[in-house]
């Protein structure tokens, strides 16, 4: 039972250089979404798509791309990666709209830009 | 516009002992709440949700949280904990086609 899975896990970049965090989910949802967590401010959502094909702007967009080609795949693309972007991201994805569905995790990949 | 305002951003009690987390929220209009769990270097799980049926929703893990409308609170209780309770636990608000989340509570259970 796979459910989000995340890779990489663990990543380091320097400044500038870009890089692709997957996610793929294998329980059919229609909703995916990508947050970033920092100390003391919870999760921020990035980017989040409710189907194949649509993608809409979160919180803190700026910095980050992203497409969903197909209903399993939601990769979050850093184009020019700056320190204020180390971070630990999570990728989650739900059946239905966020109102009364759950989210699943991935369980995080962790990055570090120096 | 949603938000929540998790009051303690961190919480310590002894094994055995209640629990209490402590969470307001404001809306526009009826949300949706929720409390979602985070043991260290693992993903977030939902531990119970709030979609306007009965006020007290019952979680997993002994966990339970009452909706007071007039308060504007959903608070987390447990009547004993366990030291597999320590984590960090968020309280969530229902957005449109999103979750807004709070800062996070870290739950300390000494023995």
């Amino acid at each position: 039972n796979a459910g989000v899975t995340q890779t990489p896990k663990f990543q380091v970049l320097k400044t500038g250089q870009s890089m692709t965090l997957q996610c793929a989910q294998d329980m059919n949802h229609e909703y995916m979404s990508w947050y970033r967590q920092d100390p003391g401010m919870g999760l921020r959502l990035i980017h989040y798509s409710v189907g194949a094909g649509i993608t809409d702007q979160g919180e803190v967009p700026n910095g980050y791309n992203v497409s969903r080609s197909t209903t399993e795949d939601f990769p979050l693309r850093l184009l020019s990666a700056a320190p204020s972007q180390t971070s630990v991201y999570f990728c989650a994805s739900s059946l239905v709209n966020t109102d009364t569905g759950e989210l699943f995790f991935g369980e995080g990949s962790r990055l570090t830009v120096l | 516009a949603q938000s929540v305002t998790q009051l303690d951003s961190h919480v310590s009690v002894s094994e055995g002992t209640p629990v209490l987390l402590r969470c307001n929220y404001s809306s526009s209009y009826s949300p949706s709440l929720f409390w979602y769990v985070q043991h260290p270097n693992k993903g977030l799980q939902l531990l119970l949700k709030y979609t306007s049926a009965a006020t007290l929703v019952k979680g997993i893990n002994g966990f339970e949280a009452e909706f007071k409308k007039s308060e504007t609170s959903f608070h987390l209780t447990k009547p004993s904990a366990h030291m597999s309770d320590a984590a960090e636990y968020f309280c969530v608000v229902s957005g449109t086609d999103k979750l807004i989340f709070g800062t996070g509570t870290r739950l300390q259970v000494f023995p």
